[in-house]
């Protein structure tokens, strides 16, 4: 079935450091891929996405490129302040309307 | 502005007891989804709903139920069958037609529910 693995937390960074957060995704087809944010004690929020191959997904300074030939949809952030401390999810949905989560990464940014 | 409105914010539920969570939007999307949240893991899906009427278990039914009589409202009932309610549930709403797909989930700001 569909999955997705993301790199294992928490990830710790000192402000304006880059960041990477990967994500690997298995599919039957040919899924978009998400990433959403979580802030504490709130929802999720989407980030970012990418619905084809070689798509670059972008906001706020996140990036991510869908990857087809390595099944990846890393994201990334030249450099990281205080208030992108969250957990962020790596998603995708292959058919209908079905998403399928991560299990999130935690990322701390210090000052 | 349209979005999710998820009540109570905290809920506390003695043990046997039945306790109900609201969810409503205002987004005119068909789809609406249940998921709880584990300190530290993912989100796990509880029952979905494609259109009014309609719903269907996800990967971890037991011992909830929902209802989905109008289109705005998608609410979830923690039964004193689920052994092990502490959690935070999380809904979530998308258009319809593959919608999800394309645009993604909009999600309320949950409900942190704790067995007293």
């Amino acid at each position: 079935g569909n999955s997705v693995t993301q790199m294992e937390g928490p990830v710790t960074l000192s402000e304006e450091a880059f960041l990477t957060i990967n994500c690997t995704y298995t599919a039957t087809g040919y899924p978009s891929l998400f990433w959403y944010v979580q802030y504490p004690g709130e929802g999720l929020q989407l980030l970012l996405k990418a619905t084809k191959a070689d798509d670059k997904g972008s906001n706020k300074g996140f990036e991510a490129t869908y990857r087809k030939e390595t099944t990846s949809f890393h994201l990334e952030k030249g450099s990281v302040q205080v208030s992108d401390s969250a957990v962020y999810f790596c998603a995708l949905s292959d058919r209908g309307n079905d998403m399928r989560f991560g299990a999130g990464t935690r990322l701390t940014v210090k000052p | 502005d349209g979005g999710i409105t998820q009540s109570p914010k905290y809920l506390f539920r003695k043990e046997g007891q039945n306790v109900t969570l609201s969810c409503e939007q205002n987004l005119n999307h068909d789809a609406m989804y249940w998921y709880r949240q584990d300190p530290g893991q993912g989100l796990r899906l509880i029952y979905y709903s494609q259109i009014v009427n309609d719903f269907q278990k996800g990967d971890i039914a037991e011992g909830y139920s929902v209802s989905r009589e109008k289109k705005e409202s998608f609410p979830l009932t923690v039964t004193s069958a689920q052994k092990n309610p502490t959690a935070f549930y999380l809904c979530a709403s998308s258009p319809p037609m593959g919608g999800g797909r394309q645009l993604g989930y909009t999600f309320g700001s949950g409900t942190r529910l704790t067995v007293v």
